[in-house]
């Protein structure tokens, strides 16, 4: 069974500044996505990125941007020009592509607070 | 954009009753699936459903939970003898095709007393 890890339960940003939120995996498949969802107060779950395991290059969506290393497992979000709407919980997740079944597994969060 | 949709967004009921959770998913979409978050901890996959039948499910839905589509629209979670330990937020997606990311609606809260 595929695992996800965020070892940061909380992390804190200034405003405008820069941060990376980390996040490893464990698969045994070689074919799969992984997303970053947001999950303000309101608890809403927001697709934040995607990216697919076959692609090299890593996804960009303006200031949210990923360095995926798929040797590593690793797959960390980092937010550029924090502002204070990022302030939420982030969850990163999996799917497999090579099963039947396309639930996603979470990871545990990572609380980002954004000081102005 | 079309989003999928979840009725009642709080539902409070007694340990012991029934409850019918709502979700309207996107019109296109063939895939569904049931996530529930305890307050404070992580997103857990429940069930997913396609073609009319449950695909695949966690060790968490057993004989207490059933889904159903009862038409062409809407798709349900059913809780039988609620217990406190459900209480917690459960979220419906859905999705259209399975290179494509799922679609969350916003939760229903249940709150059991």
């Amino acid at each position: 069974a595929q695992t996800v890890t965020q070892s940061q339960p909380e992390m804190s940003v200034q405003e405008a500044e820069t941060v990376t939120l980390s996040c490893t995996y464990d698969t045994s498949e070689s074919d799969y996505y992984l997303f970053w969802y947001k999950q303000p107060p309101s608890r809403q779950m927001i697709l934040v990125i995607r990216q697919e395991a076959y692609k090299q290059q890593n996804a960009t969506e303006n200031r949210f941007s990923v360095n995926f290393q798929k040797a590593a497992k690793s797959f960390s979000l980092k937010i550029s020009d924090s502002q204070l709407g990022d302030a939420a919980m982030y969850f990163c997740a999996y799917r497999s592509l090579e099963t039947s079944g396309s639930r996603l597994t979470f990871g545990e969060g990572t609380q980002l607070t954004v000081n102005p | 954009e079309p989003e999928v949709t979840q009725t009642p967004s709080h539902q409070v009921t007694q340990m012991g009753q029934e409850v019918i959770l709502r979700c309207v998913p996107i019109s296109n979409h063939l895939y569904f699936y049931w996530y529930r978050q305890i307050l404070g901890q992580k997103v857990e996959f429940l069930v997913s459903f396609y073609n009319n039948e449950i695909s695949e499910k966690s060790e968490i839905f057993d004989d207490q939970f059933s889904v159903e589509r009862p038409d062409g629209s809407n798709f349900t979670l059913k809780i039988r003898s609620t217990k406190l330990e459900d209480s917690a937020m459960y979220f419906c997606a859905s999705l259209g095709q399975l290179n494509q990311p799922q679609h969350f609606g916003d939760g229903t809260r249940l709150s059991i007393l």
